[in-house]
């Protein structure tokens, strides 16, 4: 079945340590996304991709970077800049304006929590 | 920049009932896509319906329909015959069409409702 896998499920952080979250797609979709999900505020997009090996910021990029080497692949590093991380983070996907198609899918999350 | 407002952080309704969530939105943009998201305690989110500016009939999912106000930036969506399984965050989010395909698809969501259904 075609998805996005977001791992893992729960992370834990101690303070000053840098962590990445893995996000892949087998959609064959051109553009990816990060968004993070504070209560009280919705999603907030971090990092967006549209090809390989280019990739914009977002509304919240601080303390955050991404790589996008593979099409299937969008992994989201939070840094130890990054001074309140802990959060829900959801990572999506789109075939993008250029398909005609217009809904993004969703991984399943990863819950961030510093210790 | 685009923005989405949701101003009801909760609602309830019993089941079987009718419910209306309301979204506004603000852009400048005269062709832009609108969604509905809903987010069940499993946290994953799923696509709901969704509406194209561009079309002035509103768009209809089984029991979920939209009233889309283009004028006055409005996009509400109605809930009919509820069930147990509707209780959930839902989510309104607006996407640029963008020219040239420069949109990126990138979304810009509300703060979202929460929905509790009673038996």
């Amino acid at each position: 079945d075609g998805g996005i896998t977001q791992s893992p499920k729960y992370l834990f952080r101690k303070e000053g340590q840098n962590v990445t979250l893995s996000c892949e797609q087998n959609l064959n979709h051109d553009a990816m996304y990060w968004y993070r999900q504070d209560p009280g505020q919705g999603l907030r997009l971090i990092y967006y991709s549209q090809i390989v090996n280019d990739f914009q910021k977002g509304d919240i990029a601080e303390g955050y970077s991404v790589s996008r080497e593979k099409k299937e692949s969008f992994p989201l590093t939070v840094t130890s800049a990054q001074k309140n991380p802990t959060a829900f983070y959801l990572c999506a996907s789109s075939a993008g304006s250029l398909a005609g198609r217009t809904e993004a899918f969703f991984g399943q999350g990863t819950r961030l929590t510093v210790v | 920049a685009q923005t989405v407002t949701q101003s009801q952080p909760e609602m309830s309704v019993q089941e079987a009932e009718t419910v209306t969530l309301s979204c506004t939105y603000d852009t400048s943009e005269s062709d832009y896509y609108l969604f509905w998201y809903k987010q069940p305690p499993s946290r994953q989110m799923i696509l709901v319906i969704r509406q194209e500016a561009y079309k002035q009939q509103n768009a209809t999912e089984n029991r979920f329909s939209v009233n889309f106000q283009k004028a006055a930036k409005s996009f509400s969506l109605k809930i009919s015959d509820s069930q147990l399984g509707d209780a959930a965050m839902y989510f309104c989010a607006y996407r640029s069409a963008g020219a040239g395909g420069t949109s990126y698809g990138k979304l810009t969501f509300g703060q979202g409702t929460i929905l509790t259904v009673h038996p």
